[in-house]
């Protein structure tokens, strides 16, 4: 089975900070990871993804993620955050065997602070 | 393109009901499928429909049902409503996969709340 862990539920930062959303994951067969950003009354959007190649996986809006197959993590990162990163961010695996279920973390709500 | 479309936004029914949902795929996309959204379980993954077959079913209960038409359209029907089916409901569709990776693009979602 997979599961996901997100371990800060919410992450306040000032406008023009780094931040970094941590996501570990757990699994016995390889999977693609994955980054989803949730705005606020909207569905989920797509920021990156990791399928197999170089570690560090660059996604849109000045996202980036890298994979730490020793450490099973896939944390998210963003060298200076606005006003307009404020969502709630979801960590999320699929297994490689042509399975289309994601499995999700329980989101980290990302606050920037004026 | 058109992006994945859902209706109704937002619904209110009564503990009892039954109520149905619907999703529009984007163009050429044969797969669907629909997660749960709720603060205390997060995202759970329902079922997957290909090809007008359910091909995957996640950890819920029979009440929980759907189905897909020939032009990819789906809709997912809960019945008897519980308090607990309050939720977020998202619909995704995906691309033909590519070495084994589908990649899902998600609508807006239906905002059930059952009182």
């Amino acid at each position: 089975a997979q599961s996901v862990t997100q371990l800060d539920s919410q992450v306040p930062v000032f406008e023009e900070a780094p931040v970094e959303l941590r996501c570990n994951y757990s699994s016995s067969v390889s999977v693609y990871l994955f980054w989803y950003v949730q705005y606020p009354n909207q569905g989920l959007q797509l920021l990156l993804k990791y399928l197999s190649g170089s570690t560090l996986v660059k996604g849109i809006n000045g996202f980036e993620a890298e994979f730490n197959k020793s450490q099973t993590s896939f944390h998210l990162r963003k060298p200076s955050v606005h006003i307009s990163d404020t969502a709630e961010y979801f960590c999320a695996v699929t297994i490689r065997t042509g399975a289309n279920n994601l499995f999700f973390g329980t989101g980290t709500r990302l606050t920037v602070i004026p | 393109k058109a992006g994945v479309t859902q209706t109704p936004r937002y619904l209110i029914k009564t503990r009892g009901q039954q109520v149905t949902l619907s999703c529009s795929p984007i163009s050429g996309h044969r797969s669907v499928s629909w997660y749960q959204q709720t603060p205390g379980q997060g995202l759970q993954f329902l079922f997957e429909y290909f090809s007008e077959t359910q091909r995957n079913k996640g950890n819920f209960p029979g009440r929980f049902s759907g189905r897909q038409f020939s032009n990819s359209r789906s809709e997912m029907n809960v019945s008897t409503l519980e308090l607990g089916d309050s939720a977020l409901y998202l619909c995704a569709s995906s691309t033909p996969p590519t070495g084994g990776l589908y990649e899902q693009y998600f609508g807006p979602g239906t905002r059930l709340t059952v009182t």
